[in-house]
């Protein structure tokens, strides 16, 4: 069992490019989640997944777009990347609203 | 929406007993605590359920006051392994995410 797993680890973007995070697990897990961490602001949920064709917003959803068309891919679009956007994105997934299993998370820096 | 956790920081001497508490203005359906090091994922440790069903890790343990909706973690003789950010994150009845709290940094000292 590889878990969750996340690529690229390390990214850095210009103001305006866009690019897609992927996330991936093998634990035929129904949920599946995107979260940001910036310092002191703890983990802030971007999207959200209940199973496959299923998505809907966390707290913090603008400037991103989701899709899930399998039970083991869920991954996050940066339409248009921005400063703000600079930080580390962890993916999680979980059998129902259960332990949540976190990837190894994506740092991402836009220039 | 976003629970709040209290302590934000505390410091410790290995052996000594630490609390972290986590409340919200909304109706609970469950609670999640993870433990995080720096530089690491965040790595599960309790779930406590509406209900009174708790599962969790060995030495840490934790209640939920489900009419104030409020939890509390508790580390018994802290270890130096203990030191980490540690983040509650709050399911809320008829809702199917999972919204985290700021987190409460500990540190352990020998």
């Amino acid at each position: 069992n590889a878990g969750v797993t996340q690529t690229p680890k390390f990214q850095v973007l210009k103001t305006g490019q866009s690019m897609t995070l992927q996330c991936a697990q093998d634990m035929n897990h129904e949920y599946m989640s995107w979260y940001r961490q910036d310092p002191g602001m703890g983990l802030r949920l971007i999207h959200y997944s209940v199973g496959a064709g299923i998505t809907d917003q966390g707290e913090v959803p603008n400037g991103y777009n989701v899709s899930r068309s399998t039970t083991e891919d869920f991954p996050l679009r940066l339409l248009s990347a921005a400063p703000s956007q600079t930080s580390v994105y962890f993916c999680a997934s979980s059998y129902r609203r259960d332990t949540q299993y976190f990837g190894p998370g994506t740092r991402l820096t836009v220039l | 929406q976003q629970p709040v956790q209290s302590p934000q920081a505390v410091i410790l001497r290995e052996g000594e007993d630490a609390v972290i508490n986590c409340s919200s203005s909304k109706a609970l359906y469950s609670v999640h605590w993870y433990r995080q090091k720096h530089g690491e994922a965040p790595v599960f440790l309790m779930i406590l359920l509406k209900g009174g069903e708790q599962k969790g890790h060995e030495k840490i343990s934790a209640s939920f006051n489900e009419k104030k909706q409020q939890s509390s973690l508790y580390l018994t003789a802290s270890q130096l392994s203990y030191s980490g950010t540690y983040f509650c994150g709050t399911g809320l009845q008829g809702a199917q995410k999972l919204v985290f709290g700021q987190g409460t940094r500990l540190t352990i000292n020998p």
